[in-house]
């Protein structure tokens, strides 16, 4: 069975830090892994994709994949209030193949 | 990113009528979109796989009789809750897989919110 595994949280940060989100998945095949933010009562947002071992930065994001280990993380820098959501990992295989999700990581940054 | 939208955004329906959510994909085309549901405090659940110009396939406990989909074209997707009950109250969201430089994403609509009384 697939499975993805997130920390559920709350994960408690001030304003200002960096939050660091982790993820392991089992399925050694995957190949595509995304990152989104859902806030409450909204629909998943995507934030970040990532497809090959090592770093990708996009502003105050920057994603962390590890094949070998089967992790991928989500650094926030400069946390905001406004990053305060459920964060979800989300992995799959390939394009015949459904996203795996998470149960989601739950962000609090404090003003 | 691309953009995805859904309609109606809301809908509040009493117990036994049929309720049709529309799918887009406004700037691109999909030849798959997925529908999930997602109850307060939950995680996503996916429903079916729909597939443009073939038939859904649905997720193990889905009734492919009571939640059918259309995948008419490239660009649509609707999800039809038949005879709907209060316990079919619940987040539906649509999402649309993207094929870029050999590399897929899927972006998600906004989300369907259904009251049924």
């Amino acid at each position: 069975q697939k499975e993805v595994e997130q920390n559920s949280g709350p994960l408690s940060v001030p304003e200002g830090a960096i939050a660091s989100l982790n993820c392991t998945y089992s399925d050694r095949g995957s190949q595509s892994f995304f990152w989104y933010r859902q806030y409450s009562g909204k629909s998943p947002e995507l934030i970040m994709s990532i497809y090959s071992n090592g770093d990708k930065e996009d502003g105050r994001f920057t994603a962390q994949l590890n094949k070998a280990s089967q992790y991928v993380s989500l650094l926030i820098r400069d946390s905001q209030p406004s990053d305060s959501a459920t964060y979800l990992c989300a992995v799959t295989r390939s394009g015949y193949s459904t996203l795996t999700f998470g149960k989601g990581t739950m962000l609090l940054v404090s003003p | 990113g691309a953009v995805v939208s859904q309609h109606p955004s809301w809908v509040i329906c009493k117990s036994g009528t049929s309720v049709k959510i529309e799918c887009r994909s406004l700037d691109f085309q999909a030849t798959t979109m997925f529908w999930y549901r997602q109850f307060p405090k939950q995680s996503l659940m996916l429903m079916a796989t729909s597939n443009e110009g073939s038939k859904a396939t649905y997720e193990q406990g889905v009734e492919k009789d009571k939640f059918l989909i259309n995948h008419a074209s490239l660009t649509l997707s609707t999800l039809t809750v038949t005879s709907a009950h209060p316990e079919d109250s619940s987040f539906y969201i649509c999402s649309a897989r993207v094929y870029w430089a050999n590399q897929e994403t899927q972006y998600f609509g906004p989300g369907t919110r259904l009251l049924v009384l």
